[in-house]
């Protein structure tokens, strides 16, 4: 099975300030045939289910603001918010889509400072 | 709109079954693969289960292989999870997951319907 980690576990940020969030596969999720990343980010609010914010590690979904970027390849991954606004308060999860079981990162918590 | 709507959760006790059903509307069910992902209370999100497009083809996470079953019904708009031999590490909030065509990209979640495992 393909190991998540993310990094940190938990951040605080001021607002408007940046946040950033790594994610790191234990092995490639690079499709060569594609040279797609099978990486997606997700965001989950309190009391709700994940809502999908990042997916081909770069690629932000339909009406994802665009302080929302993802960067990253092979194994390397980084979620960015580039002036953290109060509603961005969340967990963010990575995951790797490239193969089954499908699997997910632990999950960093994104608070204000 | 995309709609899920997931039921069958409830409280049953170790070595028990329950049966989840996810009905989707809003989008053509028959064009898209689907998934279980579940959320113990308190942690992270862990893929269960995955089905096909047609249904011929599924997938399981290891924790769960051999006692849970996925299954769908496409005249019916339906996604199911039939849950034997539960156990305690079972209980967690059970999502239905729309994927993006094929893949195991989820792109819309239900609301989850919680299953506890507890005698």
């Amino acid at each position: 099975d393909i190991v998540m980690t993310q990094s940190p576990d938990s951040l605080a940020v001021s607002l408007g300030e940046r946040a950033t969030i790594n994610c790191k596969s234990s092995q490639s999720v690079l499709y060569s045939s594609n040279n797609k990343n099978y990486l997606a980010w997700y965001q989950q609010k309190p009391g709700q289910p994940p809502k999908l914010l990042i997916y081909w590690a770069s690629t932000r979904e339909s009406g994802v603001p665009d302080r929302f970027s993802g960067s990253g390849s092979g194994t390397d991954f980084t979620l960015t918010v580039s002036s953290l606004q109060a509603e961005d308060v969340a967990v963010y999860y990575c995951q790797q889509y490239y193969t089954t079981p499908y699997t997910f990162g632990q999950g960093t918590k994104l608070e204000i400072k | 709109e995309v709609q899920l709507l997931e039921s069958g959760g409830g409280m049953v006790q170790p070595g028990g079954s329950l049966r989840l059903s996810c009905a989707a509307s809003g989008f053509n069910f028959n064009g898209y693969a689907m998934s279980w992902v579940r959320q113990a209370p308190g942690k992270g999100l862990e893929w269960v289960s995955g089905i096909s497009v047609s249904g011929d083809t599924t997938y399981y996470a290891d924790s769960v292989k051999g006692r849970f079953t996925i299954s769908r019904d496409n005249s019916k708009n339906t996604l199911n999870l039939q849950m034997n031999s539960l156990r305690a590490e079972d209980t967690a909030l059970y999502y239905c997951a729309k994927a993006v065509f094929s893949t195991g990209l989820f792109d819309n979640w239900g609301q989850g319907t919680l299953v506890t495992v507890s005698s």
